[in-house]
C-alpha cells in the first residue's frame, strides 16, 4: 500500500535560513506522482509541485527546489533564504488517482 | 477565475443527525475529490468522482456518500453523525483523476 512520510514534525528557523523539508514515500506503482502543498493558517491548501515518476529532474522555482530521488523513494523540498510568510503546514502527497497525503511538517520562520 | 468553492464555511450539528457538504469545481474541471482533514493531520481521502462517476473511496464506513452532477458540482453526505466526524472537509477539483488538484478552502464541522 502506498505510504508517505513526513519524519520533521515541526521545524523552527530564522528567516533567511535555508531549510529542507523531507519526504519519504512507498509504493507498488510503476506510474505516480508526486506533490507539496502549502497549508497556512488559514487552511486552505496551495498546490507548489507536481512531478510523475518518470521525470527525475530536479525543479527550481524563485526561493523553491525539489530533489527527487526514485532510488531512495524520497521527494525532498527545500526554501532558501526563508521569509517569514513561508511559516505553514507543508504537505507531502502521493498519487495514482487518489492522493495519500504525509502528516505534514510544521515550518516556522521567526524574524 | 473563480477558484473551488465550498459551503457552507461552518457547520454545527448534534450526534445522529445529517450534514450536506457542498462544492462547486473550477470551471472546465470534470474531477472531484472529498477529504477529510482532523486538527494536526493530513488529509484522508474519502471519495473521487470523475465525469459524474465515483473513481474512488477511501476507508470510510457507509455514513458517507457523495454524488456528482451534470454541472460536475458536488455533495457529500454523512449519516448519523458522531463526535469523531468534526474535521475540516475539504474539495478538490482537477482536470482529469491524475491531475494536479485545486482546493478550495473547506467546510468546518462540528458535532456537538
Amino acid at each position: 500500500a502506498q505510504k508517505v512520510t513526513q519524519a520533521q514534525t515541526e521545524i523552527s528557523v530564522v528567516e533567511k535560513e535555508d531549510v529542507t523539508l523531507d519526504c519519504v514515500y512507498e509504493t507498488r506503482d510503476t506510474t505516480y506522482y508526486l506533490f507539496w502543498y502549502k497549508q497556512p493558517p488559514s487552511g486552505e491548501l496551495v498546490f507548489l509541485i507536481r512531478r510523475n515518476s518518470f521525470d527525475e529532474q530536479n525543479e527550481i522555482s524563485g526561493r523553491y527546489s525539489w530533489n527527487f530521488q526514485k532510488s531512495t523513494s524520497s521527494f525532498n523540498f527545500t526554501i532558501t533564504a526563508s521569509q517569514v510568510v513561508d511559516s505553514a503546514v507543508y504537505f507531502c502527497a502521493h498519487s495514482n488517482y487518489q492522493l495519500i497525503w504525509g502528516a505534514g511538517t510544521k515550518l516556522i520562520i521567526k524574524p | 477565475d473563480a477558484g473551488v468553492t465550498q459551503s457552507p464555511t461552518h457547520l454545527i450539528k448534534t450526534r445522529g443527525q445529517h450534514v450536506t457538504l457542498r462544492c462547486s469545481p473550477i470551471s472546465g474541471h470534470k474531477s472531484v475529490s472529498w477529504y477529510q482533514q482532523v486538527l494536526g493531520q493530513g488529509p484522508q481521502f474519502i471519495f473521487q468522482y470523475y465525469e459524474k462517476e465515483e473513481r474512488g473511496r477511501g476507508n470510510f464506513p457507509d455514513r458517507f456518500s457523495a454524488r456528482q452532477f451534470p454541472n460536475y458540482s458536488s455533495e457529500l453526505n454523512v449519516n448519523a453523525l458522531l463526535l469523531g466526524d468534526s474535521a475540516l472537509y475539504l474539495c478538490a477539483s482537477s482536470l482529469g483523476g491524475g491531475d494536479e488538484q485545486f482546493f478550495g478552502p473547506g467546510t468546518r464541522l462540528t458535532v456537538l
